[in-house]
């Protein structure tokens, strides 16, 4: 149990186009969803966090114009990378729980690469 | 803010066991994770812990918690080559929301 799916799992394409992951909870209902970014050879760096119908937060220093995030259903979550530029290059990995006291559950990330 | 620390790096031969330690800052942390990333991969959650509780083992996993000293470890015996990894601890806190905050992770190699 608690599979999440990220889809695609990798990405290229070139500067200034936007690109939406997909985050789903395939056999549980994620009342909270993150997004991480994960530099080579480094650890997480969480970049917002999404509860069901609200607002996602974001952590400091991450754009909200710049990455968009929508979490509209409880098994399912975006993030779109608007007007992407070879800085956003990175692996892109969300992470999903039921409960709050539960432990995230992770999708196999998104490798994004801007030409 | 609260922080988790993890050694780097740890090397082990085919056979031997393995023990990846982390300190956390939290004395009110409630949950205590250890995830697997291979290369590529998202993160797997491989076990937890309440801090109630001071070993759990499930299969060649065992987990120890010395709450005093705010000290996890993970040893996997018998280590092959396939648990060549980064190993994330991470630690939850109810009086912190439930955020969970991760260690930077420790890359493991086996050598054969």
């Amino acid at each position: 149990g608690a599979v999440v799916s990220q889809h695609p799992s990798r990405v290229i394409c070139k500067s200034g186009t936007s690109v939406k992951i997909e985050c789903r909870s395939l056999d549980f209902q994620a009342t909270t969803m993150f997004w991480y970014r994960q530099f080579p050879k480094q650890s997480l760096m969480l970049m917002a966090t999404s509860n069901e119908g609200s607002k996602a937060t974001y952590e400091q220093g991450v754009e909200k114009d710049k990455f968009l995030i929508n979490h509209a259903s409880l098994t399912l979550s975006t993030l779109t990378v608007t007007s992407a530029h070879p800085e956003d290059s990175s692996f892109y990995i969300c992470s999903a729980k039921d409960r709050a006291d539960q432990p995230q559950h992770f999708g196999d990330g998104t490798r994004l690469s801007i030409l | 803010g609260e922080d988790v620390e993890q050694s780097l790096f740890l090397s082990v031969r085919e056979g031997d066991s393995s023990v990846i330690n982390c300190t956390y800052t939290d004395s009110s942390s409630t949950y205590l994770y250890w995830y697997k990333q291979e290369p590529g991969a998202g993160l797997q959650l491989l076990t937890y812990i309440f801090s109630n509780m001071d070993m759990k083992q499930d299969q060649r996993l065992t987990v120890l918690l010395n709450k005093k000293d705010k000290h996890l470890s993970l040893r996997i015996a018998d280590t092959q080559t396939g648990d060549s990894a980064i190993y994330f601890c991470a630690e939850c806190s109810n009086t912190g929301g439930f955020k969970t905050i991760f260690g930077a992770g420790t890359r493991l190699f086996v050598k054969a």
